[in-house]
């Protein structure tokens, strides 16, 4: 059971636009800032948010983070194949002393 | 170009132990808290623990779940980081990686996953 809460899945056909909920609490999210990951099949993690809305180096502005409380939301604008992957939201946990991840959410381009 | 490449890991019965190895290369390691985060098959990511930089301390935290048998270390003058398994459970069975947190650029490097198997 995850501490954030991720839809499972979302899609969209090439170049519409896809949102990715996370929900989370005031002793995560409502506190600290959160990240957003990127794994493509048989990959590590790669890191496409940081601080709720900064791109890391390389990311295009296709990608974009927004936090309000205890929740935070990705979007993916002019969605490609190439974007296919499983999504997940990150924050450090303040009561558990740990960063959680959410749940994680697979995007399919139809 | 900034990298960590793990090692260590393979098949180990229940109950034996791990060290996993995490070498750096490509930017300041020393300046980073290292995170540990696990993925068995088909699931989420698992933060296990985090190793604050020296200027914190090199304070450590542990999930629940692994405290007390995991033990989290670092060495700065090797741009190593390590992460000691005891006690195992089949339960632990999944990829690790290594996780690298900067000031102002976020978790941005991580390592390539090592494949720890419990049975």
């Amino acid at each position: 059971q995850s501490v954030l809460t991720q839809p499972p899945s979302v899609s969209a056909a090439p170049g519409q636009k896809v949102t990715i909920s996370c929900s989370g609490s005031t002793s995560n999210i409502g506190t600290y800032a959160v990240s957003w990951y990127q794994q493509l099949p048989g990959t590590a993690p790669k890191l496409l948010i940081y601080e709720n809305n900064k791109r890391s180096s390389g990311i295009p502005d296709r990608f974009s983070g927004s936090k309000s409380g205890t929740s935070a939301t990705l979007g993916i604008t002019g969605l490609q194949t190439g974007d296919e992957a499983d999504y997940y939201c990150g924050a450090w946990d303040t009561s558990l002393s740990a960063e959680v991840f959410g749940s994680g959410t697979k995007v399919t381009v139809l | 170009e900034m990298q960590l490449v793990e090692s260590g890991g393979g098949l180990v019965q229940p109950g034996g132990s791990l060290q996993l190895s995490c070498a750096a290369s490509g930017f300041i390691f020393s300046d980073s808290d290292i995170h540990w985060v696990r993925q068995a098959s088909g699931k989420g990511l698992e933060s296990i623990g985090r190793m604050t930089r020296k200027v914190h301390g090199y304070a450590t935290t542990y999930v629940a779940s692994v405290k007390g048998r995991f033990t989290l270390s670092r060495d700065d003058s090797q741009n190593t980081a390590y992460l000691q398994m005891t006690s195992l459970k089949t339960e632990d069975t999944a990829v690790y990686y290594c996780a690298f947190y900067r000031a102002g650029y976020g978790m941005d490097v991580w390592g390539q996953g090592t494949t720890v198997t419990v049975s």
